[in-house]
């Protein structure tokens, strides 16, 4: 099976940098995925990073080691907006359809 | 712009009832699935389609169960509602070609007294 660990909640402030790390175990792996949700939305999907290194999108960047089983959501000049919670996930390895496993996610709290 | 839409943002029904959550995605994907969110324990999945008329079980499907009729809707189906199934439930479409990316609806969140 697969699981996922990331701490439950990260606290920063405005226009700083934060890292949200998982970590993960899975049967065949593929690539690591970062979700997004505000209090009361929807999850949004916000990158995939299938190889090693990081993966930059505007404030936003990925990073992958494989061997490390390890990954992290990077967050730069950080605003209010970006109170959320984040989730990473992984496929479920296994042959046939592959679903999606969630990590519990990772409350990001941003103050003034 | 990929839209998943579902029925009800709210809903309170009473223990024993059977309830109807309906999910409609607008983008053509073949792969559907509910999932529900409870605090401090992630998003769980409870059935998912991969094609019309396929539904296959998740983690946690007893006392559930579901219906894809049409490619484009999905429904979930507490057939004798209890209190434990009070939850935030989220609907999500993907594409079989596109296998990391999902689309979630804005959920529902049931109450059941």
């Amino acid at each position: 099976g697969q699981s996922l660990e990331q701490p439950s909640e990260v606290t920063a402030v405005e226009g700083a940098i934060v890292q949200i790390n998982c970590t993960y175990q899975t049967s065949g792996f593929y690539g690591l995925s970062w979700y997004q949700q505000h209090d009361g939305g929807a999850p949004t999907f916000l990158s995939y990073n299938a190889l090693d290194g990081l993966e930059e999108t505007g404030r936003f960047s990925s990073f992958l080691s494989r061997s490390d089983s390890y990954g992290y959501l990077l967050l730069q000049e950080l605003q209010m907006k970006d109170s959320a919670s984040y989730f990473c996930a992984v496929r479920d390895g296994g042959t046939g359809f592959q679903k999606l496993v969630f990590g519990t996610g990772t409350r990001l709290l941003v103050s003034p | 712009d990929v839209k998943v839409t579902q029925s009800s943002r709210y809903l309170v029904k009473r223990t024993g009832e059977k309830v109807f959550l309906e999910c409609v995605q607008d983008m053509d994907h073949e792969n559907m699935f509910w999932y529900r969110q409870d605090p401090g324990l992630g998003l769980r999945l409870i059935y998912f389609s991969y094609d019309v008329k396929m539904k296959e079980k998740g983690d946690i499907p007893e006392g559930y169960s579901v219906s894809r009729e049409k490619k484009e809707r999905f429904s979930l189906i507490l057939e004798s509602a209890s209190t434990n199934q009070t939850s935030m439930y989220l609907c999500a479409s993907r594409s079989s070609g596109d296998i990391d990316t999902q689309y979630f609806g804005p959920g529902t969140r049931l109450t059941v007294l």
